[in-house]
């Protein structure tokens, strides 16, 4: 069974720095992973989708890194900004499913 | 564009009332899913639909129907609520199984 993990579950930097996100999975079949944003009693938003044949994928001041023989994928969000406040939430598409399997998020807090 | 809609936003029922929760979307996409985000936990999917006429269970399906007779909506119904079914309630939408997800911007309901 596919288990995806969020470490830390919560993350507060001050403005300006650079940062790293960490999603682990269990099982390396998988067709993508898809980082979403979610503000607070909002949906979700997609960020950025690596496909399992890729490394990385970017977006602005956002780049996801994709190792998908040792479960890991990273998200880096460059020169931060209060704005980057959010929920961060990692899913990973099974193979043979159709179905995204979670993570539970890690919060973030960028503080002026 | 309007994406992926629901309705209603909030909701508080009754033990055994009975509720439909509305999903649309505008973007001609073949696949929809509804799932549910309890507090502090990833989105677990309740039911998805390839396409309209054909639907089936994810890993949370009891308690739950949907039906799907248009390529647009997809339609979730409470039979008998319950207080484990008090939860955020996302519908989604893609393209293929392993494109982006669009998400709608959740339904929040109450059951007491």
């Amino acid at each position: 069974k596919q288990e995806v993990t969020q470490i830390p579950a919560a993350l507060s930097v001050p403005e300006g720095e650079n940062l790293v996100l960490n999603c682990s999975f269990t099982d390396s079949a998988i067709y993508n992973l898809q980082w979403f944003r979610q503000d607070p009693g909002k949906g979700l938003t997609s960020l950025l989708l690596i496909q399992s044949s890729q490394r990385e994928q970017t977006s602005g001041r956002l780049n996801a890194s994709l190792d998908k023989s040792s479960g890991r994928s990273t998200l880096y969000i460059a020169a931060s900004q209060p704005g980057d406040s959010a929920t961060y939430l990692c899913a990973v598409r099974v193979q043979g499913a159709q179905k995204l399997v979670f993570g539970q998020g890690t919060r973030l807090t960028i503080n002026p | 564009n309007a994406g992926v809609t629901q309705t209603p936003k909030f909701r508080i029922l009754k033990i055994g009332q009975s509720m439909t929760l509305q999903c649309t979307q505008d973007m001609n996409h073949n696949y929809m899913y509804w799932y549910r985000q309890d507090p502090g936990m990833g989105l677990k999917l309740i039911y998805y639909s390839v396409g309209a006429g054909i639907t089936d269970k994810g890993e949370v399906p009891n308690g739950y129907n949907v039906s799907r007779s248009t390529t647009e909506d997809f339609p979730l119904r409470l039979e008998l609520a319950a207080p484990s079914q008090t939860s955020v309630y996302f519908c989604a939408s893609s393209t293929t199984g392993t494109t982006h997800s669009f998400f709608g911007q959740g339904t929040r309901l109450t059951v007491v």
